[in-house]
């Protein structure tokens, strides 16, 4: 079974610029997430999507970090413009059920974003 | 509001030696608790996770973890590590809602 794929692995942009990240989460994965890692710190979620519909969005800094999941399969993450403090791991993971007790979820490799 | 603490930032062990890593949570309601595991460059995926039933709960590579609800934690052990242990530890909770807090991580350095 493939796993979530991240693409680029990889990112260095100059600050204001804008970026976009992609995620394809495993076949048959209702909910999808995205979430970011700054250095030396957990994960924080920035948004969760079952199918398509957006069900938690509260950390997602929405002057500037827009999301969306266009069929309920992938997603992709825009940071428009980007600042200093957005240099961070973004991570996508995506699970299979949608109710009942929290489901694993299983993450990509992330993409590591520089902004200078 | 939910909330993780993991005790320590680093844990340096010995190989062969026994390890705990800790995890206390805040939390007013039922909680499902999970560690997950972040190898260098790799994403993170799931050691053991608690939902219901038997407080001790077994994970993958030798992995086990402990819920106790009356000193709030869910500490992690393995008996004896190797040098392939050497990762970032994440412990987790999610109270049934939408989300899950992650703590901010136990570094395990694994000396020969």
């Amino acid at each position: 079974e493939a796993g979530v794929a991240q693409s680029p692995r990889y990112k260095i942009i100059e600050k204001r610029q804008s970026v976009a990240f992609w995620c394809n989460p495993i076949s048959g994965h209702a909910t999808l997430y995205w979430y970011q890692q700054i250095l030396g710190q957990g994960p924080k979620l920035l948004i969760q999507f079952q199918n398509n519909g957006v069900v938690d969005d509260s950390q997602l800094p929405k002057d500037r970090f827009s999301a969306e999941r266009l069929k309920g399969v992938d997603s992709t993450l825009k940071i428009q413009p980007a600042k200093l403090e957005d240099s961070a791991v973004y991570l996508c993971a995506s699970s299979l059920r949608t109710s009942g007790a929290p489901d694993t979820q299983y993450f990509g490799p992330g993409t590591r974003l520089t902004v200078l | 509001a939910q909330s993780v603490t993991q005790l320590d930032s680093q844990v340096p062990v010995f190989e062969e030696a026994p390890v705990e890593l800790r995890c206390n949570y805040s939390s007013s309601v039922s909680v499902y608790l999970f560690w997950y595991v972040q190898y260098p460059n790799q994403g993170l995926q799931l050691l053991l996770k608690y939902l219901s039933g038997s407080t001790l709960v077994k994970g993958i590579n030798g992995f086990e973890a402990e819920f106790n609800k009356s000193q709030t934690s869910f500490h992690l052990r393995k008996p004896s590590v190797h040098i392939s242990d050497t990762a970032e530890y994440f412990c987790a909770v999610n109270t049934g809602g939408f989300k899950t807090i992650f703590g901010a991580g136990t570094r395990l350095f694994v000396k020969a």
